[in-house]
C-alpha cells in the first residue's frame, strides 16, 4: 500500500536559517509525490510534486523537494526561512488505481519560524 | 480568478440534524473530492466523484452522503450529524490527465 511519513510533528527554525521538512515513502511502483502547506483554517495549497527527472524539484515560494530513491525520501527545503513559511506542511503521495489521482497524506508538520 | 469555493466556511448544527455542505469550481475538473480533517491531522480522503461516477472509500460511514448535479458543483451531506463528524471539510478538484489537487478553503463543521 502507498504511504508517506512525516517523523517530525514539529520543526522549529530561526528566519534567515535554511529548513528542512521530513518525508519518507513507501510505494508500489514509481513515486508521484506532493508537498502542500495549510495556513490556519484554509485549505490546502500545492507547492510542488515530483512525478519523474530531476531529483531536485523546484517550487512555490522559494521551496525546493529532493528525491532520494534509494532513502525513499522526498524531504522539503528552503534556504532561508520567514515567519511567513510557519503552517502545517504535509507530504503526500498518489494512490493506487484508476486516474483519480487521489492523495495518501502523511501526519503533518508544523513548522514554526521564530523572529 | 478561477478557484474553488466552499459555503459556508463555518457551520454549526445540532446532533442529528442533517447538514449540506457545498462546493462548487470553475476549473471545469471532471474530478471533485471530499476529504474529512479533523483538528491538525491529515486529511481523509471520504469518497470521489471522476464525472458523474461516485467512488466511496471503504471506510467512510453511511452517515456520509454525496450529490454531483453538474461539473462545477459538489455537495457533502450528512444525514445524522454525531458529535465526532465535527471537523473541516476540504473540497479538491483535479483533471483526469493532471495530478495536482486544488483545495478550497474549507468549511469547518460544529456538531451541538
Amino acid at each position: 500500500a502507498q504511504s508517506v511519513a512525516q517523523p517530525e510533528d514539529q520543526v522549529n527554525v530561526a528566519e534567515g536559517n535554511p529548513l528542512t521538512v521530513k518525508c519518507t515513502y513507501s510505494v508500489s511502483g514509481n513515486p508521484y509525490l506532493f508537498w502542500y502547506v495549510q495556513y490556519p483554517n484554509r485549505g490546502l495549497q500545492f507547492l510542488l510534486k515530483y512525478i519523474t527527472g530531476d531529483n531536485l524539484v523546484k517550487g512555490s515560494y522559494g521551496f525546493e523537494a529532493e528525491f532520494n530513491k534509494s532513502q525513499t525520501s522526498f524531504h522539503l527545503k528552503k534556504p532561508s526561512a520567514l515567519v511567513s513559511d510557519s503552517a502545517l506542511y504535509f507530504c503526500a503521495v498518489r494512490g493506487l488505481g484508476g486516474a483519480t489521482n487521489k492523495l495518501i497524506f502523511g501526519t503533518g508538520t508544523l513548522l514554526a519560524v521564530q523572529p | 480568478d478561477a478557484m474553488v469555493i466552499q459555503n459556508p466556511r463555518y457551520q454549526v448544527t445540532q446532533f442529528g440534524k442533517p447538514v449540506t455542505l457545498s462546493c462548487s469550481q470553475t476549473l471545469n475538473h471532471n474530478v471533485m473530492y471530499w476529504y474529512q480533517q479533523k483538528s491538525s491531522q491529515a486529511p481523509k480522503l471520504l469518497f470521489h466523484y471522476y464525472d458523474k461516477d461516485f467512488n466511496n472509500e471503504a471506510d467512510t460511514p453511511d452517515n456520509f452522503q454525496s450529490r454531483r448535479p453538474n461539473t462545477s458543483f459538489c455537495f457533502l451531506d450528512i444525514r445524522s450529524p454525531g458529535l465526532g463528524d465535527a471537523a473541516m471539510y476540504l473540497c479538491a478538484t483535479s483533471s483526469g490527465a493532471r495530478v495536482i489537487q486544488y483545495f478550497g478553503a474549507g468549511t469547518r463543521l460544529s456538531v451541538l
